[in-house]
């Protein structure tokens, strides 16, 4: 079975830092790019970074970009997501999903599956 | 404010066919495929509908997706009460390089 499973999350004072690990299984991990998304309290998904396959190319949304670094280990079968500079705005939870590789996603904004998704809290 | 538009909220009763749509760019939608998710409360979400109109293994046939130039639309036939939902659309955005997501619709059934 095809798992995601995300952990790390937890509360940190603004400007503090943060590392999320996400642990795949059922799958070779090696051959897909992954991404990491993030969902506000009550509020909608928004795409926050993605690396490839190999780990030699990352994208990151605006918002994130300078403060967050996305990688993986290939070896280790993990996702993770280093969020230094936290503010307020980061609090979410983040999911980590699944992206293009081999069979039927294709597309970059093609993502599945999802982890479970872990809660990170910015507030003093 | 999301880049790509969807309406907050849609409603149908059970047995109804109803359609989401989504309103996007020449840089995202125009030129880039849709892909649709589904968010059941309290639940990660989970792929839908892929490459503007194809369905993952077990997504029910009820669920189909269209796309025409700037615009995508979900329809979900033979409404049922499991179908109670937020649903969004995603694609690539070449301009800001990244992915954009639509705001999410969620979905009531009466």
């Amino acid at each position: 079975e095809v798992q995601l499973v995300e952990s790390g999350g937890g509360l940190v004072q603004p400007g503090g830092s943060l590392r999320l690990s996400c642990a795949a299984s059922g799958f070779t991990f090696s051959d897909y790019w992954m991404h990491w998304v993030r969902q506000a309290p009550g509020k909608g998904l928004v795409w926050v970074s993605r690396i490839n396959s190999d780990g030699s190319s990352t994208r990151y949304a605006d918002s994130v970009k300078g403060r967050f670094t996305i990688s993986r280990d290939n070896a280790k079968n993990t996702l993770y997501l280093q969020m230094n500079s936290l503010r307020a705005e980061d609090t979410a939870v983040y999911y980590c999903a699944r992206g293009r590789g081999l069979g039927y996603c294709s597309s970059t904004s093609c993502f599945d599956p999802w982890g479970q998704g872990t809660l990170v809290s910015v507030s003093s | 404010q999301s880049v790509l538009t969807q309406p907050p909220s849609a409603s149908g009763t059970p047995g109804q066919r109803v359609t989401i749509s989504c309103s996007g760019g020449s840089s995202n939608i125009g030129s880039n495929t849709v892909n649709w998710y589904q968010q059941l409360p309290g639940t990660a979400p989970k792929l839908l509908i892929y490459s503007n109109n194809q369905r993952p293994s077990g997504v029910p046939d009820r669920f189909s997706g269209s796309k025409s130039g700037t615009s995508a639309s979900l329809a979900i036939s033979g409404l049922q009460s499991e179908d109670e939902a937020d649903y969004y659309c995603a694609a690539w955005d070449d301009s800001l390089n990244g992915v954009v997501f639509g705001g999410g619709t969620k979905l009531t059934v009466l």
